[in-house]
């Protein structure tokens, strides 16, 4: 079983709130990655960090900022919510050894509506 | 564009049936793997398959990476209730960390 947590697991708030997605993970994984999912649609990257002090943007672009501190914490913000924002988030982190890409590991998702 | 188009996008059989979900490509992966979510859960990890030409069996589930490393196919023997779910592709380009998904199928098997 994963351990990649993420909370909230279903938030509901309007226009214009700041809001904070956790994503916390104990194995230790330098990587960690943020993923939107929509009904039909790939899942698409908006953050990553390779490790403590590195983030990056990745390939939609998103108006939402991330942090990485601390090996264990990878937080998504929103600094003013708006309804195209409405989505599953996805919280992921993976340990890669040897030349190929390792497993990524999901947390439950966090589901966002904005009204 | 997706880079990952998967086929079918939905997929409804009886239980016992077979079926085949197909994901493809216009570029090479260095690795390819698949993964089922079901619902209200994240994406889980089912095989990584990393050989041009590759087959992978796990218990009823086959998986083939194609030759030019470009496609990859799924094949479910006998399907189960308990198969039913979202099944993501996902390809890992040479010297890249990041992974690129397919939209899915969503499979239902009924009992």
């Amino acid at each position: 079983e994963a351990d990649i947590y993420q909370t909230p697991r279903y938030l509901v708030i309007g226009t214009g709130k700041k809001i904070t997605l956790e994503c916390s993970q104990t194995m230790g994984h330098d990587k960690m990655y943020w993923y939107q999912q929509d009904p039909g649609m790939e899942l698409h990257l908006i953050h990553y960090s390779y490790g403590v002090n590195s983030t990056e943007k990745g390939d939609l672009s998103s108006e939402s900022t991330v942090s990485r501190i601390r090996t264990e914490h990878f937080p998504l913000t929103l600094e003013s919510a708006r309804p195209s924002h409405t989505s599953q988030y996805l919280c992921a982190s993976r340990a890669d050894r040897g030349p190929f890409i390792g497993e990524l590991f999901f947390g439950e998702g966090s589901r966002l509506t904005v009204l | 564009t997706q880079l990952l188009e998967q086929s079918p996008q939905f997929l409804s059989i009886q239980e016992g049936e077979n079926l085949t979900v197909y994901c493809n490509s216009s570029s090479v992966f260095s690795s390819l793997q698949w993964y089922r979510q079901e619902p209200g859960e994240g994406p889980v990890l089912l095989v990584t398959v990393v050989t041009g030409g590759e087959v992978k069996k796990l218990k009823r589930l086959t998986f083939q990476f194609g030759d030019a490393r470009k496609d990859s196919s799924l094949h479910i023997t006998a399907a189960q209730p308990g198969d039913t779910g979202l099944y993501l592709c996902a390809g890992a380009p040479f010297n890249d960390y990041k992974l690129s998904f397919g939209a899915g199928t969503t499979v239902t098997v009924r009992a």
